[in-house]
């Protein structure tokens, strides 16, 4: 089955640059999406078709991807950033939709 | 304004049935992708599955193929999904999310209920 990798933890102080990677082989033909979901709370759409960004997300937040790599950036992470972030795709066949295993950022 | 209300989540025996239901509304429901996500408490997210517009095409994951389906009823705004032979393993908080885009995209869910909690246990 198809797999998305991302780190478990990722850390950085107020006003730093955040970055979490999603592996997956599938990336250089299909979409990433990035969502976040804080504690209790339903996730939310931040980053969709691997660099666009819905209505009323942060401009401090981007995405990019290359070859089997996808990143979402947080420029000038916010305490209220964090939060735990998870990428989805799908394989090349695009019959199997996956999320990867969530990184969760701490900002502090 | 969009909302997604799902029901329907229960205590139930492992091999027994349940049927959820996600109410929409603030939308056109019958232009847009539906899809079931579901987690597991203090898990990750998995997607369950989808289905198009016009109920002409759905998708499972591995997990469930076989034994959940998904349907819509566009007349009353409302996604279902029957889940048959539940096992330990099914036990979740199930949402229901829209697709960002009402062009045919299968991906990108921008919208979410709050979920509804199904237990799997004797």
């Amino acid at each position: 089955s198809y797999e998305l990798t991302q780190p478990p933890s990722v850390s950085v102080s107020p006003g730093q640059t955040a970055r979490i990677s999603c592996s997956g082989d599938a990336l250089p033909k299909k979409y990433a999406y990035w969502y976040q979901q804080k504690s209790g709370q339903a996730p939310v759409l931040v980053i969709y078709d691997d660099s666009e960004r819905p209505s009323g997300i942060p401009e401090r937040f981007s995405g990019s991807s290359s070859g089997t790599k996808a990143t979402l950036t947080i420029s000038g992470a916010q305490v209220e950033d964090e939060a735990d972030y998870y990428c989805y795709s799908t394989d090349n066949s695009g019959n199997h939709r996956v999320f990867g295993g969530g990184t969760k950022l701490t900002v502090l | 304004e969009v909302q997604l209300v799902e029901s329907g989540g229960d205590l139930v025996q492992p091999g027994r049935s349940l049927r959820l239901s996600c109410a929409a509304s603030g939308f056109s429901f019958d232009e847009y992708v539906m899809h079931w996500v579901r987690q597991a408490p203090g898990k990750g997210l998995e997607w369950v599955s989808g289905i198009s517009w016009n109920s002409s095409t759905t998708a499972y994951a591995d997990s469930v193929e076989g034994r959940f389906t998904i349907s819509r009823d566009n007349d009353k705004n409302s996604l279902y999904l029957q889940m048959n032979s539940l096992r330990a393993e099914d036990t979740a908080f199930y949402y229901c999310a829209k697709v960002w885009d009402r062009g045919g995209s299968w991906d990108g869910f921008d919208s979410w209920g709050q979920g509804t909690l199904v237990t799997v246990s004797p």
